[in-house]
């Protein structure tokens, strides 16, 4: 199994442009998530989806737009690129343990962006 | 919404002294996870914790859970230049279909 992919690892883009980080999985989980990482900020939540044509916000969803019509892919696309979204980002999938309410992420290798 | 702080941001020890990072939950949680990421990586996830006061180890780590389930720490003894990394804790979010992160711990050690 490859696990959580990402593509591509690194990108740099200029204010305006548009483009769309691309997530696969084989792990056949139903939850999908897109982080952002920037420094002293942590992960910050953009985007998750529970299934299939199910997604919602997370705590920075502005500029960014998500779409899931597999259970493997969850592409997040960028609208317009602005500096303030270099960042790295982190695509993790996971599955649901309703015993224990766990729910273990999986992470990418992230994808490096740059907005100038 | 639910916030989870970590303290401290940043920690640099000698290989073998001791290293601690807390973590704080504005809500009680049904659970707590640790993950580990290493320089120029991606989170790792460590453990998960689950009851009222759990203690759990692995090798040099030891991870405690408090008893108001509001609260967690991850204590590792002796550090080794193999754990220079940022320790994230996470508390589950969104009815658990998601994780709220705390911003982390960089832990350094020289050699």
């Amino acid at each position: 199994n490859a696990g959580v992919t990402q593509t591509p690892k690194f990108q740099v883009l200029k204010t305006g442009q548009s483009m769309t980080l691309q997530c696969a999985q084989d792990m056949n989980h139903e939850y999908m998530s897109w982080y952002r990482q920037d420094p002293g900020m942590g992960l910050r939540l953009i985007h998750y989806s529970v299934g299939a044509g199910i997604t919602d916000q997370g705590e920075v969803p502005n500029g960014y737009n998500v779409s899931r019509s597999t259970t493997e892919d969850f592409p997040l696309r960028l609208l317009s690129a602005a500096p303030s979204q270099t960042s790295v980002y982190f695509c993790a999938s996971s599955s649901p343990r309703p015993r224990s309410g766990g729910n273990t992420q999986y992470f990418g290798p992230g994808t490096r962006l740059t907005v100038l | 919404g639910q916030q989870v702080m970590q303290i401290p941001q940043y920690q640099h020890v000698q290989e073998g002294e001791d290293f601690t990072t807390y973590c704080n939950s504005s809500t009680t949680l049904s659970n707590i996870q640790w993950y580990k990421q290493r320089p120029g990586g991606h989170p790792v996830f460590l453990i998960q914790l689950v009851k009222s006061g759990e203690v759990k180890k692995q090798k040099r780590l030891t991870f405690q859970f408090g008893e108001a389930k509001k609260n967690s720490s991850l204590h590792i003894t002796a550090t080794q230049t193999t754990d220079v990394g940022t320790y994230f804790c996470a508390g589950p979010s969104s009815g658990y279909s998601t994780l709220t992160f705390g911003k982390g711990t960089m832990l350094l050690v020289s050699p």
